[in-house]
C-alpha cells in the first residue's frame, strides 16, 4: 500500500522570504502522480501543482516549484516570496497510474502541514 | 461559471437518520469523487465513480452509498450504519480517468448531534 508522509506539522515564514515543505511517499510503483494541494481557511481544495513520475524535470508553477526526487521518493515544495495569501494547510498527495496511461483515481494524501506567512 | 457545487455548506442531522449530501458538475467531467476529512488529517476515498451508472468503494466505504444517474450529479448518502458520520466531505471531479488532475468542490460539513 502507499502511505504518503509529511514530516512538518506545521512551519511560519516571513512574507517575501522562501520556503521548503517536505513530503516522503512509499511505494513500488513506477507510473505514478504527485499533487501539491493547498486547503486555505475557507477549506477549498485548491491544486498548486502536479508532477508526472515518469518527467525528469521539475514541475513550476510561478512562485511555487517542487523537487522531486524519485529515487528518494521525495517530493517537497518550495514557495518562493511569500504572500499573505498562501497562509493554508497544504498537503501532498500521490496517486498510482496505470499502464496504458490513466490513473487509478485514487488520491492518498499526507496529513498536512499548517503554513502561517507572517507580515 | 463552471465549477463543482456541493450543498448544504452545513448539515445537521439526528443520530440514527440518513442523510444525503450533494454535488454537482458542469465541467463535463466524467469521473467524480468523494472524499472525508477529518480533524488534523488528509483526505480519504469513500467512492468514486468514473462514468455514469457505474461505481467503485474507495478505502473507506462502509456506511455510506452513492448513484451516478446523469454526468453532472454524484450525490453521498451517509446512512445510520456509518459510525462516526461528524466530518468535512469533499466532492471531486476530473475530466476522465486518464486524467489524473481531481478539481474540488467547497465541501459540507456534516455534524451528528
Amino acid at each position: 500500500a502507499q502511505t504518503v508522509t509529511q514530516s512538518q506539522p506545521e512551519m511560519s515564514v516571513q512574507e517575501a522570504e522562501t520556503v521548503t515543505l517536505s513530503c516522503t511517499y512509499d511505494t513500488s510503483e513506477n507510473n505514478y502522480y504527485l499533487f501539491w494541494y493547498k486547503q486555505p481557511p475557507s477549506r477549498q481544495m485548491i491544486l498548486v501543482i502536479r508532477q508526472e513520475a515518469y518527467k525528469q524535470q521539475n514541475a513550476t508553477e510561478n512562485r511555487f516549484s517542487v523537487n522531486f526526487q524519485k529515487a528518494a521518493k521525495s517530493f517537497s515544495l518550495k514557495i518562493s516570496d511569500s504572500q499573505l495569501g498562501d497562509t493554508a494547510m497544504y498537503f501532498c498527495a500521490f496517486m498510482k497510474g496505470m499502464n496504458y496511461g490513466g490513473s487509478q483515481g485514487n488520491l492518498i494524501f499526507g496529513k498536512g502541514t499548517k503554513l502561517s506567512v507572517k507580515p | 461559471d463552471g465549477g463543482i457545487t456541493q450543498s448544504p455548506k452545513y448539515l445537521f442531522r439526528k443520530e440514527g437518520q440518513n442523510v444525503t449530501l450533494s454535488c454537482e458538475q458542469n465541467l463535463n467531467h466524467d469521473a467524480m469523487y468523494w472524499y472525508r476529512q477529518d480533524p488534523g488529517q488528509g483526505l480519504r476515498l469513500i467512492y468514486y465513480s468514473q462514468i455514469v451508472n457505474d461505481f467503485q468503494k474507495g478505502d473507506i466505504a462502509e456506511g455510506y452509498s452513492v448513484s451516478r444517474e446523469k454526468k453532472e450529479s454524484f450525490p453521498l448518502t451517509v446512512t445510520s450504519a456509518q459510525k462516526n458520520p461528524t466530518a468535512f466531505y469533499l466532492c471531486a471531479s476530473s475530466i476522465d480517468s486518464r486524467r489524473p488532475t481531481q478539481y474540488f468542490g467547497p465541501g459540507t460539513r456534516l455534524t451528528v448531534l
